[in-house]
């Protein structure tokens, strides 16, 4: 089946723009994540979504970040004002509710590279 | 707060076994996961482990788990290039929804 979405998978703008990055989860997967991988660091968490619950939004680096899902789906993530150090690849990943192996069993996204001039 | 480590880099011949460590500071870890990811693309779940468990294996993958001194690693047996990519250690703990990565370390497999 079909499996996560994520568009544009590049994107470049310059520094000051707002940008949107869109994530499809896999069909019925209740919780969605948002990440930031940037170059030599791991995976850091912005922002989860499950079900109609309120997000956590504990991980979004400043509010010029911000994140929602529609109708317990699609995803957006929305970056104001972007400036260089926004610059890295942002993934996606979603989980059905239950399921083998815990929270941590996530189906990624190709991910969007976002560069900021 | 949780904290997961790695080396870096690991380069192999083709054919050798490949070990990738990781050390994680929760000692409340209840999953521990490697993830594989290739150029341009997302994380791919390799395997999982449960943390009442020591070790797990899965075709060419065994995934050992020390829990007294919190350090996981997974071991490649017969390492192909198509092996050639970032591994990511990580963690989850009782309760919670996150789950916390390592830096990845990138496999090189020398032909």
């Amino acid at each position: 089946g079909a499996g996560v979405s994520q568009s544009p998978s590049n994107k470049v703008t310059e520094k000051g723009k707002d940008v949107e990055l869109r994530c499809d989860p896999i069909s019925g997967h209740t919780a969605l994540y948002w990440y930031r991988q940037s170059l030599g660091q791991g995976l850091e968490f912005l922002i989860y979504f499950q079900g109609n619950s309120a997000p956590d939004k504990s991980g979004l680096p400043s509010d010029r970040f911000s994140a929602e899902r529609t109708g317990g789906s699609v995803s957006t993530l929305t970056i104001q004002r972007t400036q260089q150090e926004d610059s890295a690849v942002y993934l996606c990943a979603s989980r059905p509710i239950s399921g083998r192996g815990g929270p941590g069993t996530q189906y990624f996204g190709p991910g969007t590279r976002l560069t900021v001039l | 707060g949780e904290d997961v480590e790695q080396s870096l880099f690991l380069s192999v011949r083709e054919g050798d076994s490949s070990v990738i460590n990781c050390t994680y500071t929760d000692s409340s870890s209840t999953y521990l996961y490697w993830y594989k990811q290739e150029p341009g693309a997302g994380l791919q779940l390799l395997t999982y482990i449960f943390s009442n468990m020591d070790m797990k294996q899965d075709q060419r993958l065994t995934v050992l788990l020390n829990k007294k001194d919190k350090h996981l690693s997974l071991r490649i047996a017969d390492t192909q290039t198509g092996d050639s990519a970032i591994y990511f250690c990580a963690e989850t703990y009782t309760g919670g929804f996150k789950t916390i990565f390592g830096a990845g370390t990138r496999l090189f497999v020398k032909a």
